[in-house]
């Protein structure tokens, strides 16, 4: 499995609250990316990172902002958490972005909004 | 914008029946194929991808795939499953320029009755 570790594993938080996941991967891979899966959605792309410092929205961005200050870490925050913010939410990393690239997937986290 | 279809959203089977799930992607240009499989409990794996050339694809664990462009279709199959493969499948498209982020379909669930 590729080093990809996500925290908190699970969360239990109120409407209203900032949140925030890290992801951290020991592969040194220049891209990550944050998707949240939900039931007859699949897993749908928040944001994504192609280095330190460089990141942008996927398809459901809003009321989610990210961070990446070093390669190896990934920080999706929730600024004013809501019900609807209630998700699992994974973390994938791949090498290059080059067209043989795979992503690969976190373990995880369980969030939910009361 | 790209979007991937999975018309099967649950299949029961014996063990040892055969399997085939249906995936249909919309993007008419060159397109990376993918199909995960999820545990339940654990985060995604990567069962196979199809990038070029040979249009079937073999991946783990007995399973196999067949790119057919004329009719957008990359079904998943396997001639006989086992009570282990219960899990959550799901498909994966990723155009061949542009971003590099993966569009999932919204997966099917097999349960694998002994």
């Amino acid at each position: 499995d590729a080093g990809i570790t996500q925290s908190p594993r699970h969360k239990v938080t109120e409407t209203g609250t900032p949140v925030t996941l890290r992801c951290h991967q020991t592969e040194n891979h220049r891209y990550m990316y944050w998707y949240r899966q939900d039931p007859g959605h699949g897993l749908r792309l928040i944001h994504y990172s192609y280095g330190v410092k460089d990141t942008d929205k996927g398809e459901v961005s809003d009321g989610y902002s990210v961070s990446r200050s070093k390669t190896e870490d990934f920080l999706l925050t929730l600024e004013s958490a809501t019900s609807s913010q209630t998700s699992v939410y994974f973390c994938a990393i791949s090498e290059s972005g080059a067209l043989s690239d795979t992503q690969y997937f976190g373990p995880g986290t369980r969030l939910t909004v009361l | 914008a790209q979007s991937v279809s999975q018309h099967n959203h649950h299949v029961i089977l014996s063990e040892a029946a055969s399997l085939e799930l249906g995936c249909n992607y919309s993007y008419g240009g060159t397109v990376n194929l993918f199909w995960y499989v999820q545990y339940p409990g654990q985060h995604l794996q990567l069962l196979l991808k199809y990038f070029s050339g040979d249009p079937l694809v073999k991946g783990i664990k007995g399973f196999e795939a067949e790119f057919i462009k004329s009719k957008f279709s990359f079904n998943l199959r396997k001639p006989s499953v086992q009570w282990s493969d219960t899990a959550e499948y799901f498909c994966a498209s990723r155009r061949g320029t542009g971003r590099r982020a993966l569009t999932f379909g919204s997966g099917t669930r097999l349960q694998v009755q002994p």
